[in-house]
């Protein structure tokens, strides 16, 4: 099985900001990667797919990078919106693990 | 605009089953493969299952497989999740979601409980 790592768990920034959370799989995926967002009582919401690639819809503040074991979201000036939890998501092979998460705080 | 809602869940007790259902709108629901995806209350996200487009290939997380079972109605535009066995642990909220892969569209998710 792909083991999927976040780091942080816990991010803390003001707006504003510039912030980078970082995925990494136990073993190559290529670059597919998925980034979630997801809010208090809500279902995630696709923002990155294919490692780079902005879903529509989402604004250009944020970004992806990476391929093979390590990835990276960063979120390029932080809106008071932004404060949730983000999920990376490998979908190279079953099971489709998810990253156990990032909550960006204030 | 796509739309995906999840039914079924509810409060059960250890060993018992529930079939959740998802209901699809506005897509090509049977050239799509459909997954469940599962978050226990507080912890983060669980892929669970998953089925391709004509139903016939189905892939299981471990922690499900032998228990739970994922099929689909094309005709009906719906897919469903019968979990038998129901371990105190299986407690989450199950979202139905589009494709395995990178899911783009996801409903609001219905909670299950299961009690000891």
């Amino acid at each position: 099985d792909i083991q999927m790592t976040q780091s942080p768990s816990t991010l803390s920034a003001s707006i504003g900001d510039r912030a980078t959370i970082t995925c990494r799989a136990s073993q190559s995926i290529d670059s597919w990667l998925a980034w979630y967002q997801q809010k208090p009582g809500q279902a995630p919401k696709l923002l990155i797919y294919q490692a780079s690639k902005l879903e529509s819809g989402v604004p250009l503040r944020f970004s992806g990078s990476g391929s093979g074991t390590q990835f990276t979201l960063t979120i390029s000036s932080l809106q008071p919106d932004d404060f949730v939890t983000y999920y990376c998501h490998q979908y190279k092979s079953s099971p489709y693990n998810f990253g156990q998460g990032t909550t960006l705080e204030i | 605009e796509v739309q995906l809602s999840e039914s079924g869940g509810g409060l059960v007790q250890t060993g018992g089953s529930l079939r959740l259902s998802c209901a699809a709108s506005g897509f090509f629901f049977s050239t799509y493969a459909m997954s469940w995806v599962r978050q226990a209350p507080g912890k983060g996200l669980e892929w669970v299952s998953n089925i391709n487009g004509r139903g016939d290939t189905t892939e299981y997380a471990d922690s499900v497989k032998g228990r739970f079972t994922i099929s689909r109605d094309n005709s009906r535009n719906t897919f469903h999740l019968q979990m038998n066995s129901l371990r105190v642990e299986d407690t989450a909220v199950y979202y139905c979601a589009r494709g395995p892969a990178a899911p783009d569209n996801w409903g609001q998710g219905t909670l299950v409980t299961v009690s000891s």
